[in-house]
């Protein structure tokens, strides 16, 4: 039951785009498409801003944006706002109703 | 709307027992997988639990196996936790979520437990 791979911090300055990785094995993000990204700002519950892979719940902004090669995910967060700032899991679908989640990114705009 | 509501955190000495609640709502509840997840201080989001829709099947965490049991009354809407043997690792925020295509859909606000003597 290994957590996926994220780094542990990212940053970019206002409109740049920052790309965010989430790397796990073949039992997890490689053997599924259903991969998914949450933001959760402090004291808040999470929000889930893309799921199975690359698409995304109603009211999240086209600058979130998510794809998948192998046993690696990544989020990419275009035009980067200061509302962005947070902290970004991700998780996979690993079976038997079983999710593994990433160790979170901090995310800083600068 | 989507509604999850926990309830049943609070202080509990090493040792002791607390079940939690998710009075669940806006959403066809039965038809969901459901999942406890926590957040310790200075870490991050971990899965515990999930149940199954019909509650036919569980799983849990090597690190709570053993103490904690998930259980569901889709009657009621309500997803439960009970957790014994608590440590103080076990000290978390934890979230009642709900999920349908292999990952999360809708998050509570989470309820804290809090592990110490």
């Amino acid at each position: 039951q290994s957590a996926l791979t994220q780094p542990p911090s990212a940053s970019g300055s206002p409109g740049q785009s920052v790309t965010i990785s989430c790397t796990g094995t073949s039992s997890d993000v490689g053997g599924y498409n259903y991969v998914s990204w949450y933001q959760q700002h402090p004291g808040k519950a999470p929000k889930v801003m893309i799921y199975e892979v690359s698409k995304r719940p109603s009211g999240v902004p086209d600058r979130f944006s998510g794809s998948k090669s192998g046993n690696t995910a990544s989020l990419t967060v275009s035009g980067l706002q200061a509302e962005d700032e947070a902290d970004y899991y991700c998780s996979s679908y690993a079976g038997s109703n079983f999710v593994v989640f990433g160790g979170g990114t901090e995310l800083t705009v600068l | 709307e989507v509604q999850l509501v926990e309830s049943g955190g609070g202080l509990v000495q090493p040792g002791g027992c607390l079940r939690l609640s998710c009075a669940a709502s806006g959403f066809p509840y039965s038809y969901y997988a459901m999942y406890w997840v926590r957040r310790a201080p200075g870490k991050g989001l971990e899965f515990v639990s999930a149940i199954s829709d019909n509650g036919g099947s569980t799983h849990y965490a090597n690190s709570v196996k053993g103490r904690f049991t998930i259980s569901r009354d889709n009657s009621e809407k309500t997803l439960y936790l009970q957790m014994g043997s608590l440590r103080t690792e076990d000290m978390a925020v934890y979230y009642c979520a709900a999920g349908s295509t292999g990952g999360i859909d809708y998050w509570g606000q989470g309820t804290l437990v809090t592990v110490s003597s």
